[in-house]
């Protein structure tokens, strides 16, 4: 059975704290992302990888940066965290450019910054 | 860029009812469209793919259809169950090197017993 794994269900941090949020998938998969999804706004794409060390700057970038060390695992890291980014945080994994094959999701990450 | 809309935002049925979601998107280069399922506090979950050269696809009670041309999908759900309540999102796939992942709001549905 194919997996998306992220790290934590539910995580609380403190303001101007360093939070990483780990992803790790079984598939092979060549493409990465991070989303977060907020009320009302959806899922928003924040970074995403398409090959070990390789990212691209999402829709909202900003505060984030991420890591791709190793093929099977994506790292979203809040540099300082702030308020703002409290939110659910979702990973996800596919398979290389102009595959047919679905999508696959982790079961997301409640992030609360106090 | 893609937009996808979804329409209605929310769907309130009682059980037993056949109900059909929406999805509009505006670039209708697509590889193929997913239809995912989200319930409360959790991730996604796969219902359907229908790749570009497909019509539909079905799964149990689900039945997706594809209009590339036209840039719509619906979600048709037969005989809803309370079980069926949730989040239904869905993904048009565009793929190329600006590849990424683009979804609608979602509609929330909740099937009354």
């Amino acid at each position: 059975d194919v997996k998306v794994t992220q790290s934590s269900r539910y995580l609380v941090k403190r303001t101007g704290e360093k939070v990483f949020l780990e992803c790790v998938q079984d598939m092979d998969h060549e493409n990465m992302f991070w989303y977060r999804q907020d009320p009302g706004l959806g899922l928003r794409l924040i970074y995403f990888s398409y090959d070990v060390k390789m990212k691209e700057k999402g829709d909202i970038p900003e505060g984030y940066s991420v890591s791709r060390e190793k093929k099977e695992r994506f790292s979203l890291i809040l540099e300082s965290a702030s308020t703002n980014q409290t939110s659910m945080y979702l990973c996800a994994s596919s398979p290389g450019t102009g595959n047919n094959q679905p999508q696959h999701f982790g079961d997301g990450t409640r992030l609360s910054i106090l | 860029k893609q937009e996808v809309t979804q329409i209605p935002a929310a769907l309130s049925v009682p059980e037993g009812e056949n109900l059909v979601l929406n999805c509009s998107f505006t670039d209708s280069a697509i590889y193929n469209l997913q239809w995912f399922r989200q319930d409360p506090g959790k991730g996604l979950t796969s219902l359907l793919l229908i790749q570009s050269s497909q019509r539909e696809q079905t799964s149990g009670r689900l039945n997706a259809s594809l209009d590339k041309s036209s840039g719509r999908s619906t979600l048709y759900i037969a005989a809803s169950q309370p079980g069926d309540s949730a989040t239904y999102l869905c993904h048009p796939n565009s793929g190329g090197s600006n590849y990424k992942l683009t979804f609608g709001k979602g509609t929330l549905l909740t099937v009354n017993p």
